[in-house]
């Protein structure tokens, strides 16, 4: 499940800093984002999802922010540590209950 | 916690052969996906599955590839006679039921490379 990085736009943070991960996403109908985690040779990990009818959710050290207006979804990290370095995509759900990934963040976090 | 369960980790295959990639969805989800990972890409839809039938397919799904559930456990994907470009990651995910609030729970993935 690894996503090489060699086009992957990179976020780098020090540990125990606040990490914002922003992505766009393409249809004005979809009323159902999510936030995955995928690490080294896993899957994508279930993070943090949001309702069109939200714009904001919060969990725990993680929140997601929705911009209907303009599109943008943004998964902010607080704290960030060692383990939450991973790449991190936005997926959005349409009418047919299939997701539509974005193409990820790689976040790389420095002691 | 319930996991999606996929097997095998990795399968390497000589062009033109068929194979197989076998999910085990968590116990009471009703709806199925398989989903491409091509290196260095994003997660791409291939295939639904409900109610024992295709509810969708991508344009990448084409006559070669097939899913079944023949046990009532497994979900299963099938390709027929693997080509190069059909070298990726393979996930299978599963969801609970119907409504648009309900994330999809991915396994671990089969890494497929063709030969």
């Amino acid at each position: 499940g690894e996503s090489v990085g060699l086009h992957l736009p990179t976020l780098s943070v020090q540990e125990g800093d606040n990490s914002i991960i922003n992505c766009a996403y393409s249809n004005s109908a979809s009323d159902y984002f999510i936030w995955y985690k995928q690490e080294s040779g896993k899957g994508p990990q279930f993070i943090i999802d949001i309702r069109s009818n939200m714009d904001k959710r919060q969990g725990q050290r993680v929140t997601v922010l929705l911009n209907k207006t303009v599109k943008h979804l943004s998964l902010q990290i607080a704290a960030t540590q060692p383990g939450d370095s991973a790449v991190y995509f936005c997926a959005e759900m349409d009418s047919s209950y299939k997701l539509i990934f974005g193409s990820g963040t790689r976040l790389l976090v420095r002691p | 916690e319930p996991e999606v369960t996929q097997t095998p980790s990795h399968q390497v295959t000589q062009m033109g052969q068929e194979v197989i990639l076998r999910c085990v969805p968590i116990s009471n989800h009703l709806y199925f996906y398989w989903y491409r990972q091509i290196l260095g890409q994003k997660v791409e839809f291939l295939v639904s599955f409900y109610n024992n039938e295709i509810s969708e397919k991508s344009e990448i799904f084409d006559d070669q590839f097939s899913v079944e559930r023949p046990d009532g456990s497994n979900f299963t994907l099938k390709i027929r006679s693997t080509k190069l470009e059909d070298s990726a990651m393979y996930f299978c995910a599963t969801r609970k039921g119907a409504g648009s609030n309900q994330p999809q729970h991915f396994g671990d993935g089969t890494r497929l490379s063709i030969l």
